[in-house]
C-alpha cells in the first residue's frame, strides 16, 4: 500500500491526452511538499520527468505537463506516441514519516 | 558526462549481508545528497535511504532501519549500502540516485541499478 495513491493502469491511442492522478494526504501533498514525475521505460532505469509540480527537465518534451492542487497532483501527456508507454511514477516528502515517498506507480499503454 | 554505476550486488541467503556500491563521475560529487532506492521485481519504487553531502545526516525507511547503513566517501567519489540481516522481501534492484535540494527533494540522475536476491 503506498502512501501517493496512483491508478495501476491508463490507456490512449496515439495523438491523445492521458492524466494520472497521484493522491496524497495532509502529511504530503497537503502539506505543501512538491511532487515529482519519473518516468521508467520497459527494462529501464527511473528518469525525472517534472520537478516541483510543474517544472520539466531540460529535454524532456512539452508535451508532459504537471500539476498540483490540494492534497493532489496529475501528470498530463498530449499528443500520445508510442514511445510514451512505461511506467509513471509520482514522488514527494512524508512529514509523519520523514522521509520520501513514492505512488505506486501508473502503466501507460499507447493502443 | 554524469554518470552513476551500481555494484555489488548479487545472491545471499536470508540473514546474509552485502555491500553496495555506487561510483560516480561527470560531477562534484562532495556536492550533492545521495539516496538508494530499491524496486521489487514487477512492483513499484521504494524509497531506502538518504545521505547528506558530508555524510553527517541520514535517514532510513522503516523497512531497512537497523540492518542498512548508508555512507559515502567523497575523495572516492563513492556511495555505498551496507546491508546486514537480508531478508527475501530485500530481493531487488538497487538504484543509487543524485539528489536536488536539501527538503522535499527530487531525484536527477540515476544508476541502471544492481539486482540482489535473497533466497536460501
Amino acid at each position: 500500500q503506498s502512501v501517493l495513491t496512483q491508478p495501476p493502469s491508463v490507456s490512449g491511442a496515439p495523438g491523445q491526452r492521458v492524466t494520472i492522478s497521484c493522491t496524497g494526504s495532509s502529511s504530503n501533498i497537503g502539506a505543501g511538499y512538491d511532487v515529482h514525475w519519473y518516468q521508467q521505460l520497459p527494462g529501464t532505469a527511473p528518469k525525472l520527468l517534472i520537478y516541483d509540480n510543474s517544472n520539466r527537465p531540460s529535454g524532456v518534451p512539452d508535451r508532459f505537463s504537471g500539476s498540483k492542487s490540494g492534497t493532489s497532483a496529475s501528470l498530463a501527456i498530449t499528443g500520445l506516441q508510442a514511445e510514451d508507454e512505461a511506467d509513471y511514477y509520482c514522488q514527494s516528502y512524508d512529514s509523519s514519516l520523514s522521509g520520501s515517498v513514492f505512488g505506486g506507480g501508473t502503466k501507460l499503454t499507447v493502443l | 558526462e554524469v554518470q552513476l554505476v551500481e555494484s555489488g550486488g548479487g545472491f545471499v541467503q536470508p540473514g546474509g549481508s552485502l555491500r553496495l556500491s555506487c561510483a560516480a563521475s561527470g560531477f562534484t560529487f562532495s556536492s550533492y545528497s545521495m539516496n538508494w532506492v530499491r524496486q521489487a521485481p514487477g512492483k513499484g519504487l521504494e524509497w531506502v535511504s538518504y545521505i547528506s553531502t558530508s555524510g553527517s545526516t541520514v535517514y532510513y525507511a522503516d523497512s531497512v532501519k537497523g540492518r542498512f547503513t548508508i555512507s559515502r566517501d567523497n575523495a572516492k567519489n563513492s556511495l555505498y549500502l551496507q546491508m546486514n540481516s537480508l531478508r527475501a522481501e530485500d530481493t531487488a534492484v538497487y538504484y543509487c540516485a543524485r539528489v536536488r535540494r536539501a527538503v522535499n527533494y527530487y531525484m536527477d540522475v540515476w544508476g541502471k541499478g544492481t539486482t540482489v536476491t535473497v533466497s536460501s
